[in-house]
């Protein structure tokens, strides 16, 4: 099983709104990311978790949260987003630190803010 | 500071030709590389990777080449198809959990 699995594929939501969205992998990788991808632009890494916890965070605004319930799941909520935060969710996982294996990603969610 | 550089942002090729494309890297560092193809509004897909200790990866029509000392790899798709129209991604990394850097990708357009 090489799947990253993410949910929901399309999201419309106002900018009032809370949602979240999940990313789920049963590889046993333990690093996962959120990037963010607007059209005709290389993937924007957004954070990083690294055995659970954040390791890294590339400045993003606080109306996105990240959560990794468990080494399994991946969630990011959003809150009070803006329309400029509309794009392709994309959340990858990746192998452990002795093995320099590819990052595998999922097939995104469609987010549009209105 | 762009670390990945696809200095291409489109190219075009005849079905059954090769493809080509290029990426050049700044960062000594990174120890292996990867391509990744991605279709409108899917995630992008692994293609095919290389470790900085080779200098030349064949997986089925697609192969990497890599040189170091230039910084520069190219993926090379032979014979080309039009099913192969997509964006390319070339992305560098470190072992660990460190995040790749991708380029900005190459459009291959393959014409029937």
């Amino acid at each position: 099983d090489t799947e990253v699995t993410q949910t929901p594929k399309h999201l419309v939501m106002g900018m009032t709104n809370k949602k979240s969205l999940k990313c789920e992998q049963h590889m046993g990788h333990r690093a996962m990311y959120w990037y963010k991808q607007k059209a005709k632009k290389p993937p924007e890494l957004m954070f990083v978790y690294s055995y659970e916890k954040l390791s890294i965070n590339e400045s993003v605004p606080s109306r996105f949260s990240p959560e990794c319930p468990n080494s399994s799941l991946l969630n990011l909520h959003l809150h009070a987003l803006q329309p400029e935060d509309s794009a392709l969710y994309l959340c990858a996982s990746k192998g452990q630190a002795e093995r320099r294996t590819e990052a595998f990603f999922g097939q995104g969610t469609r987010l549009t803010v209105v | 500071d762009q670390q990945v550089k696809q200095n291409s942002p489109s190219l075009s090729v005849q079905e059954g030709r090769i493809s080509i494309l290029n990426c050049d890297y700044t960062n000594s560092m990174f120890d292996y590389f990867l391509w990744y193809k991605k279709y409108p509004a899917e995630g992008p897909t692994f293609l095919i990777s290389i470790s900085s200790i080779k200098d030349k990866n064949e997986d089925g029509r697609f192969t990497v080449f890599l040189n170091k000392s230039a910084k520069h790899l190219s993926l090379h798709i032979v014979p080309s198809q039009p099913g192969d129209s997509a964006v390319y991604f070339c992305a560098a990394g470190n072992s660990g959990n460190t995040p790749l850097v991708f380029g900005k990708g190459t459009r291959l357009s393959v014409i029937a």
